[in-house]
């Protein structure tokens, strides 16, 4: 099964912050990624697809973007409803396979 | 507008099985893969399988594969997944949700494996 690391698995941050995190894949999956956004008691929302595509009405101070088997979600002038938890997919072959998560928190 | 609507959350007893709903409005559920996703308390995503409702075949994660059996019927635009022999590990929240060009996500069910 492809592995998706993902770092780190939590994070202190602060309104205004640009927060970058990153999913290593252990081998290629191409361009298959996404990433959700999840706040607690709700389902995951996907925020990015395919590595670098912004998902219906996502604000533009998302992005995603990838270098080799690394993928990163990037988030400019972290807002308050951006603290929420974070995870990638790998669906370039089954089983799907998602990273860990990330936990944002405000300092 | 698609939404996936699950079935009330579960409380079961150890050993036994438990079949959980996901009810597919505002169009077609041939048009979609349909996923199951699980969720422990705290913990991360994991990817249970999916079904092709088109012509009901399946894929599971290698874990799940004796734990999970996914079906559907298009006659009532629903997918199921049975999960047998429950153990405390089994208690989570289980989503639905589709793939493709946009991704539809259920509201998620609780199960909670208790005697």
């Amino acid at each position: 099964d492809i592995q998706m690391t993902q770092s780190p698995s939590s994070m202190s941050v602060s309104l205004g912050d640009t927060v970058t995190i990153t999913c290593r894949a252990s081998q290629d999956v191409g361009i298959y990624v996404n990433w959700f956004q999840q706040k607690p008691g709700k389902s995951p929302r996907r925020m990015i697809y395919r590595a670098t595509n912004l998902a219906d009405g996502v604000p533009s101070r998302f992005s995603g973007s990838r270098s080799g088997s690394d993928y990163s979600l990037t988030i400019s002038s972290l807002e308050s409803e951006d603290v929420a938890d974070y995870h990638c997919l790998q669906y370039d072959e089954y089983p799907r396979t998602f990273g860990g998560g990330t936990k944002l928190e405000l300092k | 507008e698609v939404q996936l609507q699950q079935s009330g959350a579960e409380l079961v007893r150890p050993g036994t099985s438990v079949k959980l709903s996901c009810k597919v409005s505002g169009d077609t559920i041939t048009a979609y893969y349909m996923h199951f996703v699980k969720q422990r308390p705290g913990q991360g995503l994991e990817w249970i399988g999916r079904i092709d409702p088109e012509d009901d075949s399946t894929k599971y994660a290698e874990k799940f594969k004796n734990k999970a059996t996914l079906t559907a019927d298009t006659s009532s635009n629903t997918a199921y997944l049975k999960l047998s022999s429950l153990t405390s590990e089994d208690t989570a929240t289980y989503f639905c949700t589709t793939s493709g060009t946009t991704d539809y996500w259920g509201q998620g069910v609780m199960v909670t494996v208790s005697s």
